[in-house]
């Protein structure tokens, strides 16, 4: 059982495009994260919720939305995609208690 | 706010020696957490060790073993008995006691291992 899974693993498309990459995580964390790594391998935090309410935006454009329909998913919608998205986006859970984050195995976005 | 730095952008060493991954942090709290977490070529973050900052205990888990000077803001990772599994980008990380705080990581240091 994957603790933390997202789909999809990989995801090709072309600039202007609007899509959705999704998270689920089966660990009961209340709190859950989306990370931006980009090419040099730096990770940034871009959101963060718990209990579905948003905590943390970091001064990410407003082209990204984050949806939490439970606790226990948190998908990532972006609109008009740009060829400065492409990067490896990751989700991450953690308990309400400030242990480490569980993280899924990352998608992979390529904007053309 | 908290800043990560890791200094070694590359490092590598011979299988089986004993290497050393640096860190150092920036912070104005008293009590924190800071973990190291592994990412190999597959791509998934792999915890692994933590270390809570109120414990003067240095953490271990097997071949690694952390060294956290909390005066000097210092929390280095030794690998001992290196194995090409563990060829990966290294990550110290950086988390508040504060509930629902996220993790701020450094830049990471890619370790090679020469067989």
């Amino acid at each position: 059982d994957t603790a933390v899974s997202q789909t999809p693993k990989y995801l090709v498309t072309q600039m202007g495009n609007d899509k959705s990459i999704k998270c689920e995580q089966n660990l009961g964390h209340d709190t859950m994260y989306w990370y931006k790594q980009d090419s040099k391998k730096f990770l940034k935090i871009m959101f963060s919720y718990n209990n579905k309410e948003l905590i943390i935006n970091e001064t990410v454009p407003n082209r990204f939305s984050p949806k939490s329909p439970d606790k226990a998913h948190l998908n990532l919608h972006i609109n008009s995609l740009e060829l400065g998205d492409s990067a490896v986006y990751f989700c991450a859970s953690s308990p309400s208690l400030p242990t480490e984050a569980f993280f899924g195995q990352g998608t992979r976005l390529t904007v053309v | 706010a908290q800043t990560v730095t890791q200094s070694q952008p590359e490092m590598s060493v011979q299988e089986a020696e004993t290497v050393t991954l640096s860190c150092t942090y920036d912070t104005s709290e008293s009590d924190y957490y800071l973990f190291w977490y592994k990412q190999p070529p597959s791509r998934q973050m792999i915890l692994v060790i933590r270390q809570e900052a109120y414990k003067q205990q240095n953490a271990t888990e097997n071949r690694f073993s952390v060294n956290f000077q909390k005066a000097a803001k210092s929390f280095s990772l030794k690998i001992s008995d290196s194995q090409l599994g563990d060829a990966a980008m290294y990550f110290c990380a950086y988390r508040s006691i504060i509930g629902n705080e996220k993790l701020t990581f450094g830049t990471g240091t890619r370790l090679t291992i020469i067989p």
